[in-house]
């Protein structure tokens, strides 16, 4: 199961949007409607902001938003904050498996 | 509160075996399905290994197949993680992660980690 592709790295000042893409095969994003999106700050354990493609955990900002179309997903996140500087990783459904994106490093300039 | 508090973790010379465990609190663990998600040093990551609620369904990503084996007692409220053929390309911190509600395929609660060095 290959991973699924994200872009290596993204900026945006503070304020602005920006979007992610997830990049994967009609073998998982595009079969599915089961992405899920993950933030990962240097140190400590992912956690969960997205799931089922745009549906967002309770206690997550409204400001992370997601989309699908065919075989690619998207994370954007609206109002860019500071603390939105961390890593951050798309998941798919696979069949019997699970397959995560490369990840991307976001940096709030 | 949800926790789930990894242990096991160590330095293990190549061709070694170790074992993972993961002790979960705060939720219904036996009706929860669980998985294994590992993170090299500086890479991304990567899903490992998923066990049902109940124990009997198991699965396992390609670069483990045959040489890891996931399982759980809900006696004790503890995933466990048998590595067997450790290799260089395993040394990771190995998170034990546990599934959406109703068996939704997103990770809800992550434990904290616990790190695996395979070296000589």
């Amino acid at each position: 199961q290959s991973a699924l592709t994200q872009p290596a790295s993204v900026s945006g000042s503070p304020g602005q949007s920006i979007t992610i893409s997830c990049t994967g095969t009609s073998s998982d994003v595009g079969s599915y409607n089961l992405v899920s999106w993950y933030q990962q700050h240097p140190g400590k354990a992912p956690k969960l902001i997205l799931y089922e493609g745009s549906k967002r955990p309770s206690g997550v900002s409204n400001r992370f938003s997601g989309s699908k179309s065919g075989s690619t997903a998207s994370l954007t996140i609206s109002g860019l904050q500071a603390e939105d500087e961390a890593d951050y990783y798309c998941c798919s459904y696979a069949g019997s498996s699970t397959v995560f994106g490369g990840g991307t490093k976001l940096t709030v300039l | 509160e949800v926790q789930l508090v990894e242990s096991g973790g160590g330095l293990v010379q190549p061709g070694g075996s170790l074992r993972l465990s993961c002790a979960a609190s705060g939720f219904t663990f036996s009706s929860s399905a669980m998985s294994w998600v590992r993170q090299a040093p500086g890479k991304g990551l990567e899903w490992v290994s998923g066990i049902s609620g109940n124990g009997v369904n198991t699965f396992y990503g390609d670069s483990v197949k045959g040489r890891f084996t996931i399982s759980r007692d809900n006696s004790k409220n503890t995933l466990y993680l048998q590595m067997i053929s450790l290799r260089a390309e395993d040394t990771a911190v190995y998170y034990c992660a546990k599934r959406g509600r109703s068996g939704g395929y997103y990770f809800d609660y992550w434990g904290q980690g616990t790190l695996v060095t395979v070296s000589s």
